[in-house]
């Protein structure tokens, strides 16, 4: 079957660090994607991982293990625009379909 | 790069009507568009991947003939949504996908739909 799992909510200080965790069944791989949704808003493109290790794009690094099923979004130095939800999902199969966590929402307070 | 937009990006129609959204990449062209429905606090579902100048291919539980998708071009997809009703009232969000490159997907700003 195809699972996804991450915390539903978190909550976090302005300026600190957040980790975001997902951990994934699935039954093909081409692919972990974080996106990020705020409220009433479509999803925006966060990062990409296929090989195991970080991936770092300013305040955001995402990592990948594939042989743990794991992966996790590192948010730093947060800011009060970063509160909202996380979406991990992972491209799989023959199709080019993405499979969506229910995703991670995310309170950032002063 | 990577734009993907939506039209409208919000409608309020009467029970049983018909309204048609319209996903366009904006700076690429698409191979692949899908569509997803969002209701409040929850993640988004698939309802269909739709292929350039094919039969969209629906998710189980979607029924296609409400839920009509066609996609014209490498640039456009529409989504008509068919004697809507108050249950049918979400947000609707297409994404695409990049020719040959990863299976990266980019959203459109979604459409707000509210049936009466």
């Amino acid at each position: 079957g195809q699972n996804i799992d991450q915390p539903t909510e978190m909550t976090a200080t302005e300026g600190a660090i957040v980790q975001i965790n997902c951990t994934y069944q699935t039954s093909g791989f081409n692919g972990l994607f974080w996106y990020q949704q705020h409220a009433g808003e479509a999803p925006t493109f966060l990062s990409y991982n296929v090989l195991d290790g970080l991936e770092e794009k300013g305040r955001f690094s995402s990592f990948l293990s594939r042989s743990k099923g794991y992966s996790y979004l590192l948010l730093k130095e947060l800011q009060m625009k970063d509160s909202a939800s996380y979406l991990c999902a992972v491209g799989g199969g023959a199709t080019n379909k993405l499979i969506f966590g229910t995703g991670t929402l995310l309170a950032v307070q002063p | 790069g990577a734009v993907v937009s939506q039209h409208p990006s919000w409608v309020i129609c009467k029970s049983g009507t018909s309204v048609k959204i319209e996903c366009r990449s904006l700076d690429f062209q698409a191979t692949t568009m899908f569509w997803y429905r969002q209701f409040p606090k929850q993640s988004l579902m698939l309802m269909a991947t739709s292929n350039e100048g094919s039969k969209a291919t629906y998710e189980q539980g979607v029924e296609k003939d409400k839920f009509l998708i066609n996609h014209a071009s490498l640039t456009l997809s529409t989504l008509t949504v068919t004697s809507a009703h108050p249950e049918d009232s979400s947000f609707y969000i297409c994404s695409a996908t990049d020719r040959g490159y990863t299976d990266t997907q980019y959203f459109g700003p979604g459409t707000r739909l509210t049936v009466l």
